[in-house]
């Protein structure tokens, strides 16, 4: 199994939709987890942490389900501006060596 | 306050060649981390230093190296360049030394092509 896993997608959708994206991870003692966005040929930017309650930032929710080894990020009336890649990065014990990125997952919002 | 800063933004060279790529970090933080991402796939660890000394080493081989300087800033370089090397590296900043707590800053990198 690999450390973390993402369906590259793409996820075609039209604006207004909801997408959600998960991330499988396989150290079970990972520790902190994130999402990134990051455009086309540019580098990746902080989206949102993912806390073990879950947690919200306008139409971005992310949850983290421990027993089943994932995280998610769900995006409310998607934007036109929301197209990009979606990285969700998983910290694992053992130093940074260990921080693993997904190889993301892309989505595309259609008018 | 100035970003994480990467330099040079492009970089062509011939195989066999060396090339070396800076970083300084956001003001305040003294670790930096060394990623490299080849089209289609997420970045991978290369390199971490915190206060000067390497904390962190990925499975790249020995032609490459970094530092890390008293001022935080840090270079990357490779040696003896192959095709393979080409690629995005992205140098990224944060705030602990130990653990990922709160994320990184990336810079906006350095992209390598290897002729």
């Amino acid at each position: 199994r690999k450390e973390v896993e993402q369906d590259p997608g793409p996820f075609n959708v039209p604006e207004g939709a909801t997408v959600a994206f998960n991330c499988t991870y396989s150290n079970s003692a990972s520790q902190s987890f994130f999402w990134y966005r990051q455009d086309c040929r540019k580098e990746p930017k902080l989206l949102m942490s993912v806390y073990s309650s879950g947690n919200e930032d306008g139409r971005f929710t992310a949850q983290l389900n421990r027993a089943s080894q994932y995280i998610s990020l769900l995006i409310r009336d998607s934007k036109l501006s929301d197209s990009a890649t979606y990285l969700c990065v998983v910290n694992p014990p053992g130093g940074y060596q260990k921080v693993t990125f997904g190889t993301g997952t892309k989505l595309q919002v259609i008018p | 306050d100035a970003g994480v800063t990467q330099s040079p933004t492009h970089l062509i060279k011939t195989r066999g060649q060396q090339v070396t790529l800076r970083c300084s970090p956001i003001s305040g933080h003294k670790s930096v981390s060394w990623y490299q991402q080849v089209l289609g796939q997420g970045p991978q660890f290369i390199f971490q230093y915190y206060e000067k000394e390497e904390r962190g080493r990925g499975n790249f081989p020995d032609r490459f190296s970094a530092r890390q300087f008293p001022n935080y800033s840090s270079e990357l370089n490779v040696n003896a360049l192959l095709l393979g090397d080409s690629a995005l590296y992205l140098c990224a900043s944060s705030r602990d030394g130990g653990n990922l707590n709160y994320g990184y800053t990336f810079g906006s990198g350095t992209r390598l092509t290897v002729v």
